[in-house]
């Protein structure tokens, strides 16, 4: 089973800052890597796959880069709704496993 | 815009048998791959299972023994059976529709969500 890490576990960040967001794989995924976005109360949604491709809907402030093991998700300027904890995900290997998600919060 | 929606029980008491039903609408049920995920409260998602909309299955190794997953076309629906219950096993439960392109496959849209509680 791939090991999904996420760092770090909360990140404080002020309106209008980048953030980063770091996804470490215990073994190569290649590029079959999503990110996802949860707020309270809701079902993730998705932001982007293929490492790098944003889904539908998904704003250019979001963008990822890496491959292999190492994966970053940036926020190039935070906005009140990005608040919200974020997941990544590996879809290369079975069992698919996800992260333990990185809660994004007001500085 | 494709949606889907969990029913079933929100209790199961332990050692029962957990069954949920996600119906599918605003896009066709065929031709796609459907997953099941839970999350237990304030922890990350984990993968039970996907099911192609013509039966092959792929499950979690972890609760293969005790997970089922059906389909039914007619109705636009999938189903998960998840057996011999422990409170280990409550969490929200979220069906979902999986993306597909070339070999690769992941989760692209989510139910809202069932909480399923576990207690006697």
């Amino acid at each position: 089973e791939v090991v999904m890490t996420q760092s770090p576990a909360t990140l404080s960040v002020s309106p209008g800052e980048r953030a980063t967001l770091s996804c470490r794989a215990s073994q190569s995924v290649t590029s079959n890597l999503a990110w996802y976005q949860q707020k309270p109360g809701q079902a993730p949604r998705l932001l982007m796959y293929g490492v790098s491709t944003r889904a539908t809907g998904i704003p250019p402030r979001f963008s990822g880069s890496g491959s292999g093991t190492q994966f970053t998700l940036t926020i190039s300027s935070l906005q009140s709704e990005d608040f919200a904890v974020y997941y990544c995900h590996q879809y290369n290997s079975w069992p698919r496993t996800f992260g333990q998600g990185t809660k994004v919060e007001v500085k | 815009q494709v949606q889907l929606q969990e029913s079933g029980p929100g209790l199961v008491k332990p050692s029962e048998t957990l069954s949920l039903t996600c119906t599918v609408s605003g896009d066709s049920i065929t031709n796609y791959y459907w997953s099941w995920i839970r999350q237990p409260a304030g922890k990350g998602p984990e993968w039970i299972g996907h099911i192609y909309s013509r039966g092959g299955t792929n499950y979690n190794p972890s609760l293969k023994s005790r997970v089922t997953m059906s389909v039914d076309t007619s109705k636009s629906q999938f189903s998960l059976r998840l057996s011999s219950v422990t409170a280990a096993d409550t969490a929200i439960y979220f069906c979902a529709r999986v993306a597909t392109l070339y070999s690769s496959s992941w989760i692209d849209y989510w139910g809202p969500g069932t909480l399923v509680i576990v207690s006697s």
